[in-house]
């Protein structure tokens, strides 16, 4: 078990649809990741918030919106997704100090039909 | 760009030792992390080096060297469980909270 929970763990869905992945952490964490995984890749970073503001944005498509509405939560909206967004996403969160790891949770596997 | 080279794959057999080695570019280094990833879950930590030098924790070392922008994982007696990705992943002075990871280096485990 992680730290870091996200959800859903699965979510599977269409080009037209609206979605949310939500993530929570209760270790005061003040910095928080999103993180886009392929099969047999690496983590690859799309957001970085700390105090709950966006500090990066990896030149991520507009169809991914983050969102951080207080320190313990963390959403990613989705709006017409394209097949190869299919990917598992990261979530992961630590303490706003660059010699601090990350925490990762145990992701959402994203499938586009 | 940070390129970070690691191993794509590495066999061992249970009770051995293995040595995963890690290359950075050295400007803007702000760290070395090692992670390690079970398929289908998420990478967990496993040590943070910054300063030359070798990191023990349990069967698990990680050792650094700043002036060749050289790391290593060193994992002994190996247990099958051990099979997993080794994520060498290093933090950069440009941008605070970006970490670039290697590849990965999948390692083995054989009876």
């Amino acid at each position: 078990d992680t730290e870091v929970t996200q959800t859903p763990k699965h979510l599977v869905m269409g080009m037209t649809n609206k979605k949310s992945l939500k993530c929570e952490q209760h270790m005061g964490h003040r910095a928080m990741y999103w993180y886009k995984q392929k099969a047999k890749k690496p983590p690859e970073l799309m957001f970085v918030y700390s105090y709950e503001k966006l500090s990066i944005n990896e030149s991520v498509p507009s169809r991914f919106s983050p969102e951080c509405p207080n320190s313990s939560l963390l959403n990613l909206h989705l709006h017409a997704l394209q097949p190869e967004d299919s990917a598992l996403y990261l979530c992961a969160s630590s303490q706003v100090d660059s010699n601090q790891p990350q925490h990762f949770g145990d992701g959402t596997r994203l499938s586009i039909l | 760009g940070q390129n970070i080279d690691q191993p794509t794959e590495m066999t061992a057999t249970e009770g051995a030792i293995v040595q995963i080695n890690c290359t950075y570019q050295t400007s803007g280094f702000n760290g070395l992390f090692w992670y390690q990833q079970h398929a289908g879950e998420a990478p967990t930590f496993l040590s943070y080096n910054v300063l030359d030098g070798l990191e023990e924790k349990g069967r698990f070392s990680s050792f650094l060297s700043r002036s060749k922008g050289y790391s290593y994982l060193l994992l002994k007696e190996l247990q099958m469980k051990d099979s997993a990705s080794y994520l060498c992943a290093q933090g950069g002075t440009d941008s605070w909270g970006k970490l670039q990871f290697g590849a990965g280096t999948q390692v083995v485990v054989t009876p």
